[in-house]
């Protein structure tokens, strides 16, 4: 298995501009998540898939985000427009969740945004 | 709430001295904890995992923890450090008011490892 897949690896952008992040499942796996990565405040979750359904997006920061899983192995980040804060490594993982364990979340490699 | 503190941002050893990486947990709950690794511009990886079994748990590349209640820590420890170690690393809790995997995460420790 080629693992959580995340594309592009880098993006540079310029303010106001659409930026679309991509995420592939580990296949058989059944929930998704994205986290966002910076120095100043860490590893956040963002969102939160289970069997293709948003199960808390609290951590979205605002409306210019957002989330969907059109299929259950494939994910999109969407930031409209984008602003340099949004600058960031974005991580996808995956998991198999099955009631009653706890399961290891695999990560992708990321994706590093910058926004200028 | 369930948290993890990290007590140290940076721990600096010399290659083949042991590691300590310091990790203190609060919660409620009887906790599930994860020691994740973060090598640079790379993901995040699996190193071990807590979930009321074992309170000595082993993991990947030499690592083990120590599940300790009367303390609340879940310290990250190691024999003897080598370079490839040198990375961040993350102490984690899942949090238990749910029914599904949500993950909170520490601030990380970076270790770096002298020749």
């Amino acid at each position: 298995d080629a693992g959580v897949i995340q594309s592009p690896r880098h993006e540079v952008t310029e303010m106001g501009q659409e930026v679309t992040l991509r995420c592939k499942l580990i296949s058989g796996h059944n929930s998704l998540f994205w986290y966002r990565q910076t120095m100043m405040r860490g590893l956040e979750l963002l969102i939160y898939f289970n069997n293709n359904v948003p199960i808390d997006d609290s951590g979205m920061p605002e409306d210019r985000f957002s989330a969907k899983m059109p299929n259950a192995s494939f994910s999109t980040l969407k930031i409209q427009p984008s602003e340099p804060r949004d600058s960031a490594v974005y991580f996808c993982a995956s998991s198999l969740e099955l009631a009653g364990t706890t399961n290891e979340q695999f990560f992708g490699p990321g994706t590093r945004l910058t926004v200028l | 709430a369930q948290s993890v503190t990290q007590l140290d941002s940076h721990v600096s050893v010399s290659e083949g001295t042991p590691v300590l990486l310091r990790c203190n947990y609060s919660s409620s709950y009887s906790p599930s904890l994860f020691w994740y690794v973060q090598h640079p511009n790379k993901g995040l990886q699996l190193l071990l995992k807590y979930t009321s079994a074992a309170t000595l748990v082993k993991g990947i590349n030499g690592f083990e923890a120590e599940f300790k209640k009367s303390e609340t820590s879940f310290h990250l420890t190691k024999p003897s450090a080598h370079m490839s170690d040198a990375a961040e690393y993350f102490c984690v809790v899942r949090l238990m008011n749910t029914g599904f995997q949500k993950l909170v995460f520490g601030t990380g420790t970076r270790l770096l490892v002298s020749p």
